[in-house]
């Protein structure tokens, strides 16, 4: 069955520095997505991504984040300047079309990223 | 007002019980609806799609009010594995290509 996968699983990183987590979404999916959980909280929306551009972005992916699909089968998040706040695990998810058309979303099993 | 609310729980329930929980979203155009599965830091696994007319797939049965901006999720005959998070998912056409996620709502089943 076609996954999504991601790197690293988990990463720490001291506060400041700059973190890149990987996902090669499922190969014939069009839309991706970033979401983040935060310990014990629910699943927050961070970006989406469609056609090598945002599609959509909430209030968290400020100027710290940014995502970018580097060749044909990565689709990369990255924090620059790491807070402890922004430890938690990241998941990448992709959809073979947009939410509009009402199509599930299928996740990878997430980037733990602990920042010290 | 949250997209989508849900009840935390905890339910902790014995096995072989029926068990339901609800979720209910904000947005009255939203359009499409999902039950997600997530267990203990792992990521959220599609369980089923929720469709108008109610939909079942072995224990579990889905369904939709629209009138009252509801979904539901019955679990029956509780087995052990059925331990973790539910998550009610919602997307909204006229909101973008984002899905909403409730808190979730975690069950356990007791032996």
């Amino acid at each position: 069955e076609p996954e999504v996968t991601q790197t690293p699983s988990h990463q720490v990183t001291q506060m400041g520095q700059e973190v890149i987590l990987r996902c090669v979404p499922i190969s014939n999916h069009l839309y991706f997505y970033w979401y983040r959980q935060i310990l014990g909280q629910k699943v927050e929306f961070l970006v989406s991504f469609y056609n090598n551009e945002i599609s959509e972005k909430s209030e968290i992916f400020d100027d710290q984040f940014s995502v970018e699909r580097p060749d044909g089968s990565n689709f990369t998040l990255k924090i620059r300047s790491t807070k402890l706040e922004d430890s938690a695990m990241y998941f990448c998810a992709s959809s073979e079309a947009g939410a509009r058309t009402g199509n599930t979303i299928y996740f990878g099993e997430g980037s733990w990223l602990t920042v010290v | 007002r949250k997209e989508v609310e849900q009840d935390p729980g905890p339910f902790n329930v014995p096995e072989g019980a029926t068990v339901a929980f609800n979720c209910t979203y904000s947005n009255s155009a939203s359009q499409s609806f999902f039950w997600y599965r997530q267990d203990c830091r792992k990521e959220p696994k599609l369980l089923m799609s929720v469709y108008s007319s109610g939909n079942e797939d072995g224990r579990f049965t889905a369904q939709l009010n629209r009138a009252s901006q509801y979904i539901s999720l019955l679990i029956r005959d509780s087995k052990l594995s059925d331990s973790a998070t539910y998550l009610c998912v919602v997307s909204n056409p006229n909101t973008g290509n984002q899905f909403y996620f409730g808190t979730g709502t975690s069950l356990t089943v007791i032996p």
